[in-house]
């Protein structure tokens, strides 16, 4: 699977958009680019996940370059429940494997 | 309703000792994941099993070893091999073939501390 780097940590105002960028220059055709999230202590929770369209569902969007080598994710009105380490991940769908890193650290202040 | 279960949350455990951590699903999905995570870091796998009695090693195996007898289970075995096990585990579970959309769907971890 694709190596993915993400930034260690960002913070967001309540209310306003997060945007949560990663980068996977050495993805290959058939990978596919996921995202999940971590609230502290408790097990990560999926959000979304796409191969090269742009993706909309009632948790987020994900953004994919035309050249798929990077990707941002968006959480459209940030709320501080939204407060949580989100893992960027690369993985070829026939498989199940899943390679967390350490992601990116979303703070979102009142 | 439908989901993981993991037990204990919490354990502690002294040094030399074997612990057994159970992980239950009633998804019905096939596959199965062990992963440890340690403070500030992200998840690393230990083991995972495709299919009822059989099951692959992980990217850090050693000094753990899991079972897979029933489609439901997939008890992970901390053993006193592994020269530091304090860490968070985290159990997962997700379908296979066609119906896999890739998601993973974790427990509530437990947390285990050797004192």
């Amino acid at each position: 699977d694709a190596k993915t780097t993400q930034p260690t940590s960002m913070d967001c105002a309540e209310g306003r958009a997060a945007n949560l960028p990663c980068n996977h220059s050495t993805i290959s055709g058939n990978e596919y680019v996921y995202w999940y999230r971590q609230i502290h202590s408790q097990g990560p929770q999926y959000i979304i996940h796409g191969l090269k369209n742009n993706e909309t569902n009632e948790m987020a969007s994900l953004i994919i370059t035309e050249d798929r080598k990077s990707s941002t994710l968006i959480l459209p009105h940030a709320t501080l429940r939204d407060t949580a380490v989100y893992y960027c991940i690369v993985r070829v769908n026939a498989g199940n494997m899943l390679t967390f890193g350490g992601g990116t650290r979303l703070m979102v202040k009142p | 309703d439908g989901g993981i279960t993991q037990s204990p949350k919490y354990l502690f455990r002294k040094e030399g000792q074997n612990v057994t951590l159970s992980c239950e699903q009633n998804l019905n999905h096939d596959a199965m994941y062990w992963y440890r995570q340690d403070p500030g870091q992200g998840l690393r796998l230990i083991y995972y099993s495709q299919i009822v009695n059989d099951f692959q090693k992980g990217d850090i195996a050693e000094g753990y070893s899991v079972s897979r007898e029933k489609k439901e289970s997939f008890p992970l075995t901390v053993t006193s091999a592994q020269k530091n096990p304090t860490a968070f585990y985290l159990c997962a579970s997700s379908q296979r073939g066609t119906a896999n959309t890739g998601e993973l769907f974790f427990g509530e971890g437990s947390r285990l501390t050797v004192l």
